[in-house]
């Protein structure tokens, strides 16, 4: 039972427009809600993070929606760079913020010069 | 680099075998957590020590067992080994539950690649 799911596993786009990188739930217990970058051989990077009581929350070029209705986030970066290429992974917690995480299967993101 | 130290960071065990896999935690954080990411999936949640109790745990047989130590690094240990054990074993440190900074500051080791044969 995938309570958090990734249905992209690869996305493409071209280096200076904008990646959107989408994330769906089931469980309507789950608060809080993550987004980590993971390059090969390391662990993952947290990026940003959205409380269920907000639909948006930006840092910089990235910015998370919540659409707690559609049980939906989706994770904005614009401008996107080269380096922006990695694995990302989308997670999800009933417990407190960071803690217990549920995380997604992952999608990879190659950004295009 | 996030301060979240494990190791070894390869390891190759034979079916049947033992293992135990270490992690140091982000100075200042009491509560470890471990994650098991099989290739192509996300991680999934093995259990959590807070207060070298485990505080929580994920859909794992016993044969997964962890302790954390008064220093709050930890171990993971797995008996029994199975070709299915095979996988990136991650370890995450932040601060206790419920703490008001705990929603962010989850920061992950490199991880320990377990490869049973």
């Amino acid at each position: 039972d995938q309570q958090v799911k990734q249905n992209s596993p690869s996305l493409s786009v071209q280096e200076g427009r904008i990646s959107i990188l989408n994330c769906d739930y089931t469980n309507s217990m789950f608060d809080y809600f993550l987004w980590y970058k993971k390059y090969p051989a390391e662990g993952p990077t947290f990026l940003i993070s959205i409380s269920s009581i907000k639909d948006k929350n930006e840092d910089g070029r990235f910015t998370v929606f919540l659409n707690k209705s559609a049980k939906h986030l989706s994770l904005h970066i614009v401008p996107s760079q080269p380096g922006d290429s990695a694995v990302y992974f989308c997670a999800a917690s009933a417990d407190q913020g960071a803690q217990k995480l549920v995380f997604g299967q992952g999608t990879r993101l190659t950004i295009n010069p | 680099e996030t301060g979240v130290t494990q190791s070894p960071t390869h390891l190759i065990k034979t079916r049947g075998q033992q293992v135990t896999l270490r992690c140091s935690s982000q100075s200042g954080h009491n509560t470890v957590s471990w994650y098991q990411q099989a290739l192509g999936q996300g991680p999934q949640f093995i259990f959590q020590y807070y207060r070298e109790e485990e505080n929580g745990r994920g859909n794992f047989p016993p044969r997964f067992s962890g302790l954390q130590f008064p220093n709050y690094s930890s171990e993971l240990n797995v008996n029994a080994l199975e070709l299915d054990d095979s996988a990136l074993y991650l370890c995450a440190s932040s601060l206790a539950p419920g703490h008001p900074v705990s929603n962010t500051e989850a920061f992950f080791g490199q991880g320990t690649r377990l490869t049973v044969v």
